[in-house]
């Protein structure tokens, strides 16, 4: 079974544009969460979708958001980038979302912000 | 608001002895508690959880609510323990709150 997969691996923009990243979870899973990994500040939940419905979202400002396909694969957009969103994206996916449910996680996406 | 704490940031043992991965939390629920591992260029994965009370690669953890810790540990590290640990807390909706994560250098 093929696991979480993010594109893409590594991404360079420049202060001020705007980036989408794209998450396809595990066949079958319909919930897909999203964290931003950071030395400072270390793992921080985004936000989550589970059948195309944003169910959980973190502390970040509006200009993260994102948004999830009814073949569940999700994608995550960063406007305005600040060098502060410098940062791994993880993300993550479930099969539905009950405590006892495994969320996999995908490698990432490296974002460098310039 | 919930919390996840882990008070090392490194720490190295000797092969064959003990280790114990500290993790404390602040919810005002009833958690779900949670260990991730990183082994080195891979990535996170779940290693145990406390709902199954299972022990996964010799590692155990056990949740004490009165002292809102959750430890990780194992009576005799191997080499291949090796790498950075997480403890996470579930409060609801697939929402995990890490703590900022430990790592465990093993050596011979």
């Amino acid at each position: 079974k093929a696991g979480v997969t993010q594109t893409p691996r590594y991404l360079i923009k420049t202060r001020g544009q705007q980036v989408t990243l794209s998450c396809s979870p595990i066949s079958g899973h319909r919930s897909v969460s999203w964290y931003q990994q950071t030395p400072g500040q270390g793992l921080q939940f985004l936000f989550e979708y589970f059948s195309e419905t944003q169910r959980n979202k973190g502390n970040f400002p509006g200009r993260f958001s994102g948004r999830q396909f009814s073949n569940s694969r999700s994608e995550m957009n960063v406007s305005t980038l600040e060098l502060g969103d410098s940062a791994l994206y993880l993300c993550a996916s479930a099969r539905g979302g009950g405590l006892t449910d495994t969320q996999y996680f995908g490698p990432g996406t490296r974002l460098t912000v310039l | 608001a919930q919390r996840v704490t882990q008070p090392e940031k490194l720490l190295s043992v000797f092969k064959g002895a003990p280790v114990e991965l500290k993790c404390n939390y602040s919810y005002s629920g009833s958690p779900e508690l949670f260990w991730y591992v990183q082994y080195s260029r891979q990535r996170l994965q779940l290693l145990l959880r406390h709902i199954s009370r299972e022990s996964i690669k010799g590692f155990t953890a056990d949740l004490n609510k009165g002292e809102t810790s959750f430890h990780l540990k194992k009576p005799f590290a191997q080499e291949e323990d090796s790498a950075m640990y997480y403890c996470a807390l579930e409060g609801g909706g697939n929402k995990l709150t890490f703590g900022t994560g430990t790592q465990l250098k093993v050596e011979l």
